[in-house]
């Protein structure tokens, strides 16, 4: 069965310290990953996928097979980005799932 | 964005009244979906709908209900509130297509139940 794993609740960083979220997942192919923000009291917004392989607001994650991981990265906090951050695997309709798999999220505190 | 919009945003309400909570959306997709959320577990899929003709339990159906009235609706009820019903419930869409399309949510509705 397909799972998404962030082993942090709570990542506090200074301000101008690098970030790194970290993810792992158990899927049967080969995934495509999400990671969604939720900043406070405010909707999820999906920060950024895999395929897109773009940089949101300085934020990276490459996918990595052999670790099974999708880890995000931005080299220096900001105060704005103090939120909840979900990882999220997309349904596996190979394996007959066909919802999307959160993790249970990691909350990044950046400290001033 | 206000694309997926849930009504209303927060509810107060009494052990064993029945309750629903809506969701329309103008992003034309197929796909719709309810979660809650609950700190420390993350987002749980309560229901999920492909069509209007398709209605599929989730993770943690058990006490809820849901109505597919019409592609841009997505209706979530609760027969009979319990206490422990109390969380954060989000609407979700996707659009048909590849299983990998990403997933727009609703501002979320705050239920509360004494």
């Amino acid at each position: 069965a397909q799972r998404v794993t962030q082993p942090e609740k709570l990542l506090s960083v200074f301000k101008g310290a690098p970030v790194e979220l970290k993810c792992n997942y158990s899927y049967s192919g080969s995934p495509e990953l999400f990671w969604y923000v939720q900043y406070s009291r405010q909707r999820l917004q999906l920060l950024l996928r895999h395929i897109s392989r773009e940089s949101i607001k300085g934020f990276t994650a490459d996918l990595n097979k052999g670790e099974t991981s999708f880890h995000l990265k931005k080299p220096f906090a900001q105060e704005e980005d103090s939120a909840m951050y979900y990882c999220a695997l997309p349904p596996d309709s190979g394996a007959g799932s066909y919802q999307l798999t959160f993790g249970k999220g990691t909350k990044l505190s950046v400290i001033p | 964005d206000a694309d997926v919009t849930q009504t209303p945003r927060n509810r107060i309400t009494k052990t064993g009244k029945r309750i629903m909570l809506e969701c329309s959306q103008t992003k034309g997709h197929d796909r719709m979906y309810w979660y809650r959320q609950d700190p420390g577990l993350g987002l749980r899929l309560i229901y999920y709908s492909f069509d209007v003709k398709d209605i599929n339990k989730g993770e943690i159906s058990d006490g809820y209900s849901v109505s597919r009235q019409a592609q841009a609706k997505f209706s979530l009820s609760l027969e009979s509130a319990i206490p422990n019903q109390t969380a954060l419930y989000f609407c979700a869409t996707s659009d048909a297509g590849p299983w990998d399309q990403p997933q727009h949510f609703g501002d979320g509705t705050r239920l509360s139940i004494l």
